[in-house]
């Protein structure tokens, strides 16, 4: 039973470019959570998706940010016009229900904002 | 608002126990984690303590919560070189629409010396 994954697991971008995050949750799995690490911090949550549903975006930047999880396919986090302040790590992680009390997470994908 | 802390380093000797100290302030949250992230990779569930209890033990694994003064701590016995790595605290902080949004600390980074 493969876990969650995330491609590409290093994206290059630069300034101004548009960064597309993709994240596979595991087999069952329609609650999806993004997650964002900047250097030196904890994660941070950005966005809860189900299946074709934006749940909760409270953490997402306002402007140049945004995500969904389409019925067939990966769930996709897309960042447009980005900035150096973008370079973080991003985990997405994956539950099978939104009150299940694990929730497993992705590798991960560094992005680098040059 | 939600707000968890931890100390940001700590160097223990191999084969000596190490304790890894978090405080968090939503005193609603039903569950408590502890993660462990390697250099470069995602985040690894090590355990997790409902609210409801004082202490858990799994293995080398002890987690204390005292609720009263919102303190979740980690012992790890023995511990190993292998061990090295950042040890995060998550709490759950759910939201209108259901799910689990995790809530993590920064991070406390573990060192095991010969």
């Amino acid at each position: 039973n493969a876990g969650v994954m995330q491609n590409p697991r290093h994206l290059v971008r630069r300034r101004g470019q548009e960064a597309r995050l993709r994240c596979s949750p595991m087999k069952g799995h329609s609650h999806v959570y993004w997650y964002r690490q900047l250097p030196e911090e904890g994660l941070k949550f950005m966005v809860y998706l189900q299946k074709e549903n934006i749940i909760d975006e409270s953490g997402m930047p306002k402007e140049r940010f945004s995500a969904e999880f389409p019925k067939e396919g990966p769930s996709i986090l897309r960042i447009q016009q980005v900035v150096r302040g973008d370079s973080a790590a991003y985990f997405c992680a994956s539950s099978p229900r939104s009150d299940y009390n694990e929730q497993f997470f992705g590798p991960g994908t560094r992005l680098t904002v040059l | 608002g939600e707000d968890v802390e931890q100390s940001l380093f700590l160097s223990v000797r191999e084969g000596d126990s190490s304790v890894i100290n978090c405080t968090y302030t939503d005193s609603s949250s039903t569950y408590l984690y502890w993660y462990k992230q390697e250099p470069g990779a995602g985040l690894q569930l090590l355990t997790y303590i409902f609210s409801n209890m004082d202490m858990k033990q799994d293995q080398r694994l002890t987690v204390l919560l005292n609720k009263k003064d919102k303190h979740l701590s980690l012992r790890i016995a023995d511990t190993q070189t292998g061990d090295s790595a950042i040890y995060f605290c998550a709490e759950v902080g759910g939201f209108t629409g259901g799910g689990n949004k995790l809530t993590f600390g920064t991070g406390t980074q573990l060192k095991v010396e010969l």
